[in-house]
């Protein structure tokens, strides 16, 4: 079984596009995030839920919106899509903020 | 500012041989923790050290840690093929709700 699973995979779209990233964790944690990688493997958190609330939302555009329907899915919306949102973005659970973190195994997006 | 920053950002070593990667950071931090990334797929994770211990081990993985340094090493030893991968420390930042990731360094086992 998946613990943190992804849709989709792979994600081509035009710039200006409005898509979605959809995340669900089956380990019952109470904390997802969403990651963003970029071309050089760097690693940065955009968004943290906890419990359906969000408590971390680091400085991203007003075009990404997370949301949370419940404690297992945590789902990205992206906004007018520009070249720059090229890039992996991971989903991740864990059981408390900074414990151990399960990691889904990526979306990578294409804005072209 | 970057918080984890690992050296060397690349590695190459031959099957068999240790790889020790080095991670420092900048503020004070409650634990480290060390990830997996093989090309194209998701991070895993594989040891987490608090900040009042000083070494643990995990298989052939040995982590230390040197808060006075703001300092940490993973070794690996008698690596093989399959560890080819890239490797991140993570801290968070002294009780912060985050983990803030280092860039990494990529390592290459040759057979």
């Amino acid at each position: 079984d998946t613990a943190v699973s992804q849709t989709p995979k792979y994600l081509v779209t035009q710039m200006g596009n409005d898509k979605s990233i959809k995340c669900e964790q089956n380990l019952g944690h109470d904390t997802m995030y969403w990651y963003k990688q970029d071309s050089k493997k760097f690693l940065k958190i955009m968004f943290s839920y906890n419990n359906k609330e969000l408590i971390i939302n680091e400085t991203v555009p007003n075009r990404f919106s997370p949301k949370s329907p419940d404690k297992a899915h945590l789902n990205l919306h992206i906004n007018s899509l520009e070249l720059g949102d090229s890039a992996v973005y991971f989903c991740a659970s864990s059981q408390e903020p900074y414990n151990e973190q399960f990691f889904g195994p990526g979306t990578r997006l294409t804005v072209l | 500012s970057q918080q984890g920053e690992e050296d060397p950002q690349a590695l190459s070593i031959q099957e068999g041989e240790n790889a020790t990667m080095n991670c420092s950071y900048k503020t004070s931090i409650n634990n480290l923790q060390w990830y997996r990334q093989n090309s194209g797929r998701g991070l895993v994770h594989l040891i987490l050290i608090r900040s009042n211990e000083r070494e643990k081990h995990s298989g052939r993985l040995r982590v230390t840690l040197d808060t006075s340094k703001k300092s940490s090493s993973l070794l690996i030893t008698a690596s093989r093929a399959a560890d080819t991968a890239s490797y991140f420390c993570a801290t968070d930042q002294g009780g912060s709700e985050k983990l803030v990731f280092g860039k990494g360094t990529k390592l290459t086992v040759n057979p």
